[in-house]
């Protein structure tokens, strides 16, 4: 079946770092592929999505391309922030008729601090 | 524009007893979701409506889970009787009709069972 995997957090940064958060994926055929966001104390809310290979969704200063070579999804900031601390999840979707739900990662919190 | 509201927000019950959620989905989403949000996972989909015919309940342990969606707008997810096990946090989630469209997710609904 469809699966996602995500590095293992959690991962804490200083403001203006670099950030990767790496993403791989199973599944067949052409799944898009969908980065969400969970800030403290709120909902789910997608942050970038890429439909099809080679995509780059971009969001807020974060990038990720959708790689089909390599299956992966990887998550990128150039300079975080202390406001980007939040817990991030990889997700993807093949939609089949009407049913299109998102297979999620597990998450991965992400700490910034000043 | 409200977004999906849910119902309540905390819930904490012994186990062997019965819990009911409420879903208010985005005026005019087609589509309703449910998933199940184990601490330190992803989330799982349990079930998704599409207007208020069901289009997967493949996850659901029918056994002690049921959701309803009447008229197609809001939605209701039981569980009886509770296990320990059934300890999460309870997703909505709504789209519009179509591939690839967004969801947008409610705050959820922590369900502790003791």
């Amino acid at each position: 079946g469809d699966s996602v995997t995500q590095m293992e957090g959690p991962v804490t940064l200083s403001e203006e770092a670099f950030l990767t958060i790496n993403c791989t994926y199973t599944a067949t055929g052409y799944p898009s592929l969908f980065w969400y966001v969970q800030y403290p104390g709120e909902g789910l809310q997608l942050l970038l999505k890429a439909t099809k290979a080679d995509d780059k969704g971009s969001n807020k200063g974060f990038e990720a391309t959708y790689r089909k070579e390599t299956t992966s999804f990887h998550l990128e900031k150039g300079s975080v922030q202390v406001s980007d601390s939040a817990v991030y999840f990889c997700a993807l979707t093949r939609s089949s008729g009407a049913n299109s739900k998102l297979t999620f990662g597990k998450g991965i919190t992400l700490s910034v601090r000043p | 524009e409200a977004g999906v509201a849910q119902s309540p927000r905390y819930k904490i019950i012994e186990k062997r007893q019965s819990v009911a959620f409420w879903c208010n989905p985005i005026s005019g989403h087609a589509t309703l979701y449910w998933y199940q949000q184990i601490l330190g996972q992803g989330p799982k989909l349990l079930i998704q409506f599409q207007n208020n015919g069901v289009v997967d309940d493949s996850q659901l342990p029918k056994d002690r889970f049921s959701a309803e969606r009447l008229k197609g707008v809001d939605s209701t997810l039981k569980i009886q009787p509770a296990k320990l096990e059934d300890s999460a946090v309870y997703l909505c989630a709504s789209s519009l009709e179509g591939k690839n469209t967004e969801a947008f997710f409610g705050q959820g609904t922590r369900l502790t069972v003791v």
